[in-house]
């Protein structure tokens, strides 16, 4: 089994939908957790922590089930710029630094 | 935050030979670490970088293979040795600050390719 699990997609969803990825970690003594965004030939960059009580950014909202282990990204009305792959990513023990990366969700958001 | 800058940014290289790949943060960084991105996979961390003092390697991945130094806080080198076209991939550094824990900062990557 894969540390961090990821739907690899693509996701191909119209301007203006709502879209959520899932994200499922093996080890539960992480303790941070994140969504990068990773743009076609692009590093990755950070889009959000994930916080246990959740957090939103705007269109974007994370949420967190330790009991599950569950990660989620929730785009509120999508853009074509959201179109990217998405990063699920576990810090890979209790130092909170070395992190382990899903493989990524394809999100292609069209006209 | 960090601006990471890597060079090269791309080579095409014969099998056999060495490549060393540097990095160059903008801000001194508490840690970092080389990453590798397999052509559509994600990433793989390879090692931390440690200042004065030999990485901290991950499974599969040993020094012989791929040393790296880490002189001073801001600057850091990976070496891909004896390349094989399995070694073909994007190399990305990475660091974090100590202003800004939760965030680790990518370099724009090294495309290698090996033939």
């Amino acid at each position: 089994r894969k540390e961090v699990e990821q739907d690899p997609g693509p996701f191909n969803v119209p301007e203006g939908a709502t879209v959520a990825f899932n994200c499922t970690y093996s080890n539960s003594a992480s303790q941070s957790f994140f969504w990068y965004r990773q743009d076609c030939r692009k590093e990755p960059k950070l889009l959000m922590s994930v916080y246990s009580s959740g957090n939103e950014d705007g269109r974007f909202t994370a949420q967190l089930n330790r009991a599950s282990q569950y990660i989620s990204l929730l785009i509120r009305d999508s853009k074509l710029s959201d179109s990217a792959t998405y990063l699920c990513v576990v810090n890979k023990d209790n130092a909170g630094n070395m992190l382990t990366f899903g493989g990524g969700t394809r999100l292609m958001v069209k006209p | 935050s960090a601006v990471i800058s890597q060079k090269p940014s791309r080579d095409i290289c014969q099998r056999g030979t060495s490549l060393t790949i540097q990095c160059q943060v903008d801000s001194q960084v508490t840690m970092m670490f080389w990453y590798r991105q397999q052509p559509g996979q994600s990433l793989t961390l390879i090692a931390t970088a440690n200042q004065g003092s030999e990485a901290t390697y991950e499974s599969g991945f040993v020094i012989d293979k791929f040393p790296i130094s880490r002189p001073n806080l801001t600057f850091s080198t990976l070496t891909v040795s004896n390349m094989s076209p399995e070694d073909s991939s994007i190399y990305l550094c990475s660091g974090i600050t100590s202003g800004d824990t939760d965030t680790q900062y990518f370099g724009p990557g090294t495309r290698l390719t090996v033939l």
